[in-house]
């Protein structure tokens, strides 16, 4: 079965503590996505990548960091730096960047405290 | 600033109705439209898309209307079931390399029977 897995369902982390969310496709695309999701906020983008060993910045970057050594895999890293770490955390891939629909993991629940 | 504006928090409607979700956009680059449902604490899953180059598209229970001089689309469910109730987020791009899906905040749609 094609898809996204992320992993794990729930994490929870002590505050100053960095943490990393895995995320790996199996669609054989190539732009993967992480998305963050807070109550009344929506989906926001936090960084992408079109290509292995390429990534860019999304809209709220900041305290997150990112690697893309395989086509596969696309982990996210939640730093210490990152002041509201609380959240529902989606992966995503597509085909290409673009034009063309996004396909979602089932997300990550990060709780720091 | 919010490129992409889904301005109805909630949505009631009855079972068998017409469920009719509205969405707008500042970036007049995007030319690229997609409707994502999404339930608690999983993935967002596509619904339907509509390139710039259409007013219409239709799936099944599923409508997109666009009206590009407006910036302005909405997706029509007929007739509304109570598997339909849902967080239905509207998602709109540019038709370039190395673009990322720009999100609107969602709403909320409840089908009673």
């Amino acid at each position: 079965d094609g898809g996204i897995t992320q992993s794990p369902k729930y994490l929870f982390r002590k505050e100053g503590q960095n943490v990393t969310l895995s995320c790996e496709q199996n669609l054989n695309h190539d732009a993967m996505y992480w998305y963050r999701q807070d109550p009344g906020q929506g989906l926001r983008l936090i960084y992408y990548s079109q290509i292995v060993n390429d990534f860019q910045k999304g809209d709220i970057a900041e305290g997150y960091s990112v690697s893309r050594e395989k086509k596969e895999s696309f982990p996210l890293t939640v730093t210490s730096a990152q002041k509201n770490p609380t959240a529902f955390y989606l992966c995503a891939s597509s085909i290409y960047s673009g034009n063309s629909p996004l396909h979602f993991g089932n997300g990550t629940r990060l709780t720091v405290t | 600033d919010q490129q992409v504006k889904q301005n109805s928090p909630s949505l009631s409607v009855q079972e068998g109705r017409i469920s009719i979700l509205n969405c707008d956009y500042t970036n007049s680059m995007f030319d690229y439209f997609l409707w994502y449902k999404k339930y608690p604490a999983e993935g967002p899953t596509f619904l339907i898309s509509i390139s710039s180059i259409k007013d219409k598209n239709e799936d099944g229970r599923f409508t997109v209307f666009l009206n590009k001089s407006a910036k302005h689309l909405s997706l029509h469910i007929v007739p509304s079931q109570p598997g339909d109730s849902a967080v239905y987020f509207c998602a709109a791009t540019a038709n370039q390399a190395g673009t990322a899906l720009i999100f609107g905040k969602g709403t909320t749609l409840s089908v009673s029977s």
